[in-house]
């Protein structure tokens, strides 16, 4: 597709749930990165591959997060165990060059919403 | 530890006249600075950006301006639209740090 493509769009899962958010980067895009975005605030970093390599998972709030990138295009975001504030929009972007400095082309978000 | 901060959670402003929106930074570290867009159920759009080489960058409507010696970016919305009425994000380089934003209302 044209554009970075995130699925589901909603999810609802009960305290305790594993969930896995899947993200699907503009083809040939090397850089992708997950984000968290609670009501009323900016998006939060979570973690940022190059290929398949996870170079900073420095923003995963806990290990229950758990990111995967194997063939260096389609990502999976796994949370275990899932908690309330677990509960947000979670975005998911890609860049075609390997560094920093460069817009980013964002998904639409899965939302999260753990009762 | 907030090293982006957009200090207005709102802003309203009358169609045509100018927008302008504010963020600050705390690590003179960044050099690049965007911004992003951002409208209900979707994810944000890049708009504009600017290196710390220069002060400003005009695109169109919208220009950004940079104070390094303040630590201070802001976005210039002339004339402003309804169209451009939604959340707007100023992000720093360096994995993207972002404010917290800031929802414009262009009113007709």
């Amino acid at each position: 597709g044209a554009g970075v493509s995130q699925s589901p769009r909603y999810k609802v899962a009960k305290r305790g749930q594993d969930v896995a958010l899947r993200c699907d980067p503009i083809s040939g895009h090397v850089s992708l990165f997950w984000y968290q975005q609670a009501l009323g605030q900016g998006p939060e970093f979570l973690t940022y591959f190059q290929n398949e390599a996870q170079l900073d998972k420095s923003g995963l709030p806990s290990d229950r997060f758990f990111a995967e990138r194997p063939e260096g295009s389609v990502s999976t975001l796994k949370i275990q165990r899932t908690q309330q504030e677990d509960s947000a929009v979670y975005l998911c972007a890609s860049s075609p060059g390997g560094g920093t400095g460069t817009g980013y082309t964002f998904g639409s978000g899965t939302r999260l919403t753990v009762v | 530890d907030q090293q982006v901060k957009q200090n207005s959670p709102s802003l309203s402003v009358q169609e045509g006249r100018i927008s302008i929106l504010n963020c600050d930074y705390t690590n003179s570290m960044f050099d690049y600075f965007l911004w992003y867009k951002k409208y209900p159920a979707e994810g944000p759009t890049f708009l504009i950006s600017i290196s710390s080489i220069k002060d400003k960058n005009e695109d169109g409507r919208f220009t950004v301006f940079l104070n390094k010696s303040a630590k201070h970016l802001s976005l210039h919305i002339v004339p402003s639209q309804p169209g451009d009425s939604a959340v707007y994000f100023c992000a720093a380089s360096e994995l993207m740090r972002f404010g917290a934003g800031t929802r414009l209302t262009v009113k007709p």
